[in-house]
């Protein structure tokens, strides 16, 4: 159990696309969902917390008009990613947890490549 | 502030012998610890978790953990090392938020 599906996997397109990124949890119901973004050979940086039915917290220095996050039921939370740019391209990842202080399910990534 | 310090970029064991991954944190109250693994591409996969009870945590792939709160350690451990092993290493705590350490590299050679 406790699957949570991320997609697209891979993206190629050009800049000044939008993008956006999937987060689904299958078969749970996520109380939360976190988007993370991991630059070679790096941790995860937290990009913003999510939680269904209200805006989400975004981490200091991440853009919220550039990194639209809509988290619409408690198994679906969207990433869009604005006007990409070359600097945009990036490893992310989704994460999602039941409960508060359980651990977090993470999506297989995105990776993200801006021409 | 918490924090939490992987003081190893990399590991090498060989194939068989015992695995140790270090794990140092700081939070303000009691502290929830996990370790992540991740492979190549993929995203993290939870192998344990420290919340309350016995110190010693075991968890997927015969992979366990020891709770020091007097050192505020958390070290990954495995007796017998296997190549499959190898991947990235993330230990984590979640204080007021989840943060992550920057990662271990652990290879196991044949």
């Amino acid at each position: 159990g406790a699957v949570v599906s991320q997609h697209p996997s891979w993206v190629i397109c050009k800049s000044g696309t939008s993008v956006k990124i999937e987060c689904r949890s299958l078969d749970f119901q996520a109380t939360t969902m976190f988007w993370y973004r991991q630059f070679p050979k790096q941790s995860l940086m937290l990009m913003a917390t999510s939680n269904e039915g209200s805006k989400a917290t975004y981490e200091q220095g991440v853009e919220k008009d550039k990194f639209l996050i809509n988290h619409a039921s408690l198994t679906l939370s969207t990433l869009t990613v604005t006007s990409a740019h070359p600097e945009d391209s990036s490893f992310y990842i989704c994460s999602a947890i039941r409960q508060e202080n359980q651990p977090q399910h993470f999506g297989d990534g995105t990776r993200l490549s801006i021409l | 502030a918490q924090s939490v310090a992987q003081p190893e970029d990399q590991v090498n064991v060989a194939e068989g012998n015992p695995l140790t991954v270090k794990c140092t944190y700081s939070v303000s109250g009691n502290p929830y610890l996990f370790w992540y693994v991740q492979y190549p591409n993929r995203g993290l996969q939870f192998l344990l978790k420290y919340i309350t009870g016995d110190n010693l945590v075991k968890g997927s792939y015969g992979f366990e953990a020891e709770f020091n709160k007097s050192q505020t350690s958390f070290h990954l451990k495995k007796p017998s090392a296997l190549v499959s092993d190898s991947a990235l290493y993330f230990c984590a705590v979640r204080d007021d938020k989840i943060i992550f350490g920057k990662g271990t590299r652990l290879h196991i050679l044949p």
